[in-house]
């Protein structure tokens, strides 16, 4: 079976662009997860969602950023307008029973 | 008091030592508790679960001790492939929201 897929794997984009960010968790799992990830703050959990519905949001920075969850196959991560930063490893996570299990992340770069 | 709190390290280790890492957490009414792995560049992925008991898997060994709320993980007869950085992570029951330390490096040198 497929692990958590993210795309795209790398990203650079200049400062005030929008990006978009995508997920596509393990079939059979209800919680998916965005986190963030960088050397001075660690892995920092931004949003999670069960059954396609946001439970917490606290963690999104702000008003910038926004995720949502359409279907249970596939959910998305934008950040609008991006700003430097925002350069992080961006991870989506899912899982059905506690344990996460990660996607490969995806490596913003705002110029 | 941060959630979650790890020696960031690094541990430079020769190979065949044994190492131990602690993890100590401020919220007592955490339930469960892992041991997750990400090597350079790479995903955490789920090294072991801790349970009350105590368990083991392998070379690796994971105690969790409520009264003074920390965790803790040993590995035994160190391997070069035992290098990366290990993260503690907690969440509270029925609560998939998890805090995970900042991680703590280990280097197995030859």
């Amino acid at each position: 079976d497929a692990g958590v897929i993210q795309s795209p794997r790398h990203e650079v984009t200049e400062m005030g662009q929008e990006v978009t960010l995508r997920c596509k968790p393990i079939s059979g799992h209800d919680y998916l997860f965005w986190y963030r990830q960088t050397m001075m703050r660690g892995l920092e959990l931004l949003i999670y969602f069960n059954n396609n519905v946001p439970i917490d949001d606290s963690g999104m920075p702000e008003d910038r950023f926004s995720a949502k969850m359409p279907n249970a196959s596939f959910s998305t991560l934008k950040i609008q307008p991006s700003e430097p930063r925002d350069s992080a490893v961006y991870f989506c996570a899912s899982s059905s029973q506690g344990t996460q299990y990660f996607g490969p992340g995806t490596r913003l770069l705002v110029l | 008091r941060k959630e979650v709190e790890q020696d960031p390290g690094p541990f430079n280790v020769p190979e065949g030592a044994t190492v131990a890492f602690n993890c100590t957490y401020s919220n007592s009414a955490s339930q469960s508790f892992f041991w997750y792995r990400q090597d350079c560049r790479k995903e955490p992925k789920l090294l072991m679960s801790v349970y009350s008991s105590g368990n083991e898997d392998g070379r690796f060994t994971a105690q969790l001790n409520r009264a003074s709320q920390y965790i803790s993980l040993l590995i035994r007869d160190s391997k070069l492939s035992d290098s990366a950085t290990y993260l503690c992570v907690v969440n509270r029951g029925g609560y998939q929201k998890v805090t995970f330390g900042t991680g703590t490096k280990l280097q197995v040198i030859p």
